[in-house]
């Protein structure tokens, strides 16, 4: 697609329940990363994809939260009872290539805003 | 962990005035990004920088790289109402791949 398409855009949750948050990134854009941000704050790194693996995964705050990327382009972010605390935007991104010394920007998505009641 | 601290939080100027934003940090960064945010919708990318001292310029906003790499500004000429928005650093260092964002300065450029 043309840009970084999250869905939904909005997600109101009870707590306690599992949620899914879906990316789909730029066509052949191999790099993708998902964000966390808390309102007034800048944006939180939560997990980076080359291809079909996690790079890096070690911003996920907890064992609830788990994402795939299982061919390489849409990705999912799994969160698992969840609490108030989870409630914020959830934006993913993606770019070129993230595995090189050069630098490629990120396009992001609009985002998925959480709520957990 | 590195961090990225912005300065200021929080930005109201008329239009036509001219500012400038920081991005410091303790850490020497491989590149350092910028992008603005508005509301409803994800950061969008201005600029990259990644040598010591490096200088662009994008219509009235020029972006300052630090010579030691840890610290870079943002400068408005002439800011506008369309100027308005979340302006975020980002920066990654040597051997990551990914970017850490910082705090964020809140902007707003009143008619």
């Amino acid at each position: 697609g043309a840009g970084v398409s999250q869905t939904p855009s909005n997600k109101v949750t009870e707590k306690g329940k599992y949620v899914e948050l879906r990316c789909d990134p730029i066509s052949g854009h191999t790099a993708l990363y998902w964000y966390r941000q808390s309102l007034g704050q800048g944006p939180e790194f939560l997990i980076y994809f080359q291809g079909t693996g996690a790079a890096d995964d070690s911003g996920l705050p907890n064992d609830r939260f788990f994402a795939v990327r299982p061919e390489g382009s849409v990705s999912t972010l799994k969160i698992q009872r969840t609490e108030r605390g989870d409630s914020a935007v959830y934006l993913c991104a993606s770019s070129l290539t993230g595995n090189s010394r050069l630098s490629y920007g990120y396009t992001f998505g609009s985002g998925t805003r959480l709520t957990v009641v | 962990t590195q961090l990225l601290e912005q300065s200021p939080q929080f930005l109201s100027i008329q239009e036509g005035e001219n500012l400038t934003v920081y991005c410091n940090s303790s850490s020497v960064f491989s590149s350092l990004q910028w992008y603005r945010q508005e509301p409803g919708e994800g950061p969008v990318l201005l600029v990259t920088v990644v040598t010591g001292g490096e200088v662009k310029k994008l219509k009235r906003l020029t972006f300052q790289f630090g010579d030691a790499r840890k610290d870079s500004s943002l400068h408005i000429t002439a800011a506008q109402p369309g100027d308005t928005g979340l302006y975020l650093c980002a920066a990654r260092t040597s051997g990551t791949y990914k970017y850490i964002f910082g705090t964020g300065t809140r902007l707003k450029v009143l008619a």
